[in-house]
């Protein structure tokens, strides 16, 4: 089993459509998540961090289900803007380690 | 402020060439993180420093790679020899003090290399 698991996509949505992706990790012991933002031939940038009681940022939510292991983020309102590879990412390791797993990311393109 | 800053942003370069690649980090973190992209394996870890000394270095693929941090603003990661398979984009990360875990990491452009 991969550590991290996505669907890769690509989702391709209408402007102002709600789209949501989800990620797998491995392991339990899991300790810190988050969603980055890559968009094309750019570096990685954090989009939210996730908290267990979910957190919202805007037209962004973040959802944390420890006991299915997986983690979710919901657009909502999708602008074209928001087209771009959304990364998953887990401390698989737990503990205060900086060693940060990434999944392969979902791509998300936003169609006017 | 600087973000963090790699060089070069594209190497092209014949195998069995040395190539060294080069970043500065934002000033005041203390984590720096080397990173591989590519389109097969995603975006992997290959070693990370905190306080210029390597803690895991389990991600780098063979001999071939090594890493240095010789102070707080400076580090390179250098392939010798290089090999075709060793072309993908490297990132360079850092971020502040603190529990890394739970930190967020401020990434490079990036260096694009092609190995021929």
């Amino acid at each position: 089993r991969k550590e991290v698991e996505q669907d890769p996509g690509p989702f391709n949505v209408p402007e102002g459509a709600t789209v949501a992706f989800n990620c797998t990790y491995s392991n339990s012991a899991s300790q810190s998540f988050f969603w980055y933002r890559q968009d094309c031939r750019k570096e990685p940038k954090l989009l939210m961090s996730v908290y267990s009681s979910g957190n919202e940022d805007g037209r962004f939510t973040a959802q944390l289900n420890r006991a299915s292991q997986y983690i979710s983020l919901l657009i909502r309102d999708s602008k074209l803007s928001d087209s771009a590879t959304y990364l998953c990412v887990v401390n698989i390791y737990g503990g205060s380690q900086g060693n940060l797993i990434f999944g392969k990311g979902t791509k998300l393109s936003v169609k006017p | 402020d600087a973000g963090v800053i790699q060089s070069p942003r594209h190497e092209v370069t014949e195998m069995g060439q040395e190539v060294t690649l080069r970043c500065k980090p934002i000033s005041g973190h203390d984590y720096l993180f080397w990173y591989r992209q590519t389109m097969m394996r995603g975006l992997e870890l290959l070693i990370y420093f905190n306080n210029n000394v390597p803690i895991d270095d389990s991600g780098m693929p063979e001999d071939r790679f090594s890493a240095k941090m010789p102070n707080a603003s400076f580090s390179t990661l250098k392939i010798q020899p290089s090999e075709p398979r060793d072309s993908a984009v490297y990132f360079c990360a850092s971020s502040p003090p603190g529990l890394a875990s739970y930190n967020e990491q401020f990434f490079g452009p990036g260096t694009r290399l092609t190995v021929l």
